[in-house]
């Protein structure tokens, strides 16, 4: 079956610099995309990697290694507003989007 | 700027109603998609369309059904709502099937079935 697996929950301190980190086993890889989502909100889309490394995007980076199956957002300088849930999802051999269950993130002054 | 709306934002039924979810987009996108979203499980694909008229079931397509007359509009319909049903769906577009676009998502509709 097909699986993408994320912590569930994860706190870290305002000013600070945390990593989310995503493993998937899928049939197939076109793709891969992190999401935020505020509470109660819908999805709104971060960063997408389809070859390995690292890609930048102000406070935000997203890394991806296919061969070992696993990405990471990195949040820098952390804000209050950086409160939400993370959501990793990657396209399959057939375009269709596996999603995670997210990761909750927690900022703490 | 991409906008998909849905029909309502809160909406509360009782077992064995009809219910309706619109969602319309306004980018002239070709892939339409219902997901339910629960805590813990992530979200869910139900249905997906690319193309009018044109519909493939998800992972959880029992107890919906949808339609897509138009382009711009993708209808999640729940032939008999049961409490089970009672959950965040949210609706979703991009440009096209085989391609590396994200998916933009509606503000979602927070369904309660008594």
């Amino acid at each position: 079956g097909q699986n993408i697996d994320q912590p569930t929950e994860m706190t870290a301190t305002e000013g600070a610099i945390v990593q989310i980190n995503c493993t998937y086993q899928t049939s197939g890889f076109n793709g891969l995309f992190w999401y935020q989502q505020h509470a109660g909100e819908a999805p709104t889309f971060l960063s997408y990697n389809v070859l390995d490394g690292l890609e930048e995007k102000g406070r935000f980076s997203s890394f991806l290694s296919r061969s070992k199956g696993y990405s990471y957002l990195l949040l820098k300088e952390l804000q209050m507003k950086d409160s939400a849930s993370y959501l990793c999802a990657v396209y399959d051999s057939n375009y269709q989007l596996i999603w995670g269950a997210g990761t909750k993130l927690i900022i703490k002054p | 700027d991409v906008k998909v709306t849905q029909s309502s934002r809160y909406l509360v039924k009782r077992t064995g109603e009809k219910v309706f979810l619109e969602c319309v987009q306004d980018m002239d996108h070709e892939n339409m998609f219902w997901y339910r979203q629960d805590p813990g499980l992530g979200l869910r694909l139900i249905y997906f369309s690319y193309d009018v008229k044109m519909k493939e079931k998800g992972d959880i397509p029992e107890g919906y059904s949808v339609s897509r007359e138009k382009k711009e509009r993708f209808s999640l319909i729940l032939e008999s709502a049961s409490t089970n049903q009672t959950s965040m769906y949210l609706c979703a577009s991009n440009p096209d099937r085989a391609s590396s676009y994200e998916q933009y998502f509606g503000p979602g509709t927070r369904l309660t079935v008594t």
